[in-house]
């Protein structure tokens, strides 16, 4: 199947981490993406994990995969207002076609 | 480098019509795709191009049509628009070879 699914909402304060989570059906994908959508935006690719690393660190954000539960999850630091966005997991497939999940809507509350 | 840009920005149809997205890719960027976004819901694969050519298509009807010209900006082409087209369309440049694909603003467009 080509299934992707994350939860709808999240509520920080800020200053607080941020987790998103995002489940996955198809193995084959050989890197998993974060996308970022701000009211009205498009989306802004955030950071992308290989399937052969279990842990990507990138300034506020950490990326764990868990290949064995097919299990995706975005870490953000100290999260901020700024922070406040739709999240998107996204498994490529052959040829490149984006599978996307429904989006984390995460909001931070001063 | 202007990234990936897109237009209009907005557009309202009425239902029966057709309509005509751009997309001009990230400068060195040789494939196109499009996504359909409905309100509250992730994007949606609609189809890809290469070298000018439909390389894959998601599951939508034939009355979503594109091209990608020399310079390998692209157009979509919905006719006989329906209710249900209503969505944010998304364009994504990439290069073939390569994983990462950048994201236009998107065209909202609005059918009444």
């Amino acid at each position: 199947g080509e299934d992707v699914e994350q939860s709808l909402f999240l509520s920080v304060r800020e200053g607080d981490s941020s987790v998103i989570n995002c489940t996955y059906t198809d193995s084959s994908s050989t890197y998993l993406y974060w996308y970022k959508q701000e009211p009205g935006a498009g989306l802004q690719l955030l950071t992308y994990i290989f399937s052969n690393m279990d842990m990507k660190q990138d300034q506020r954000l950490t990326v764990l995969l868990n290949k064995k539960d097919k299990h995706l999850s975005l870490r953000i630091a100290d999260t901020q207002t700024g922070d406040s966005a739709i999240y998107f997991c996204a498994a490529p497939r052959e040829g490149g076609k984006l599978i996307f999940g429904q989006g984390t809507e995460l909001s931070v509350k001063p | 480098d202007a990234g990936v840009t897109q237009s209009p920005t907005h557009l309202i149809k009425t239902r029966g019509q057709q309509v005509t997205l751009r997309c001009s890719p990230k400068s060195g960027h040789d494939t196109v795709s499009w996504y359909q976004q409905a309100l509250g819901q992730g994007p949606q694969f609609i189809f890809q191009y290469y070298e000018e050519e439909e390389r894959q298509r998601g599951n939508f009807p034939d009355r979503f049509s594109g091209h990608q010209f020399p310079n390998y900006s692209s157009e979509l082409n919905v006719n006989a628009l329906l209710l249900g087209d209503s969505a944010l369309y998304l364009c994504a440049s990439s290069l073939r070879s390569a994983f990462e694909a950048f994201f236009g603003q998107g065209t909202r467009l609005t059918v009444v």
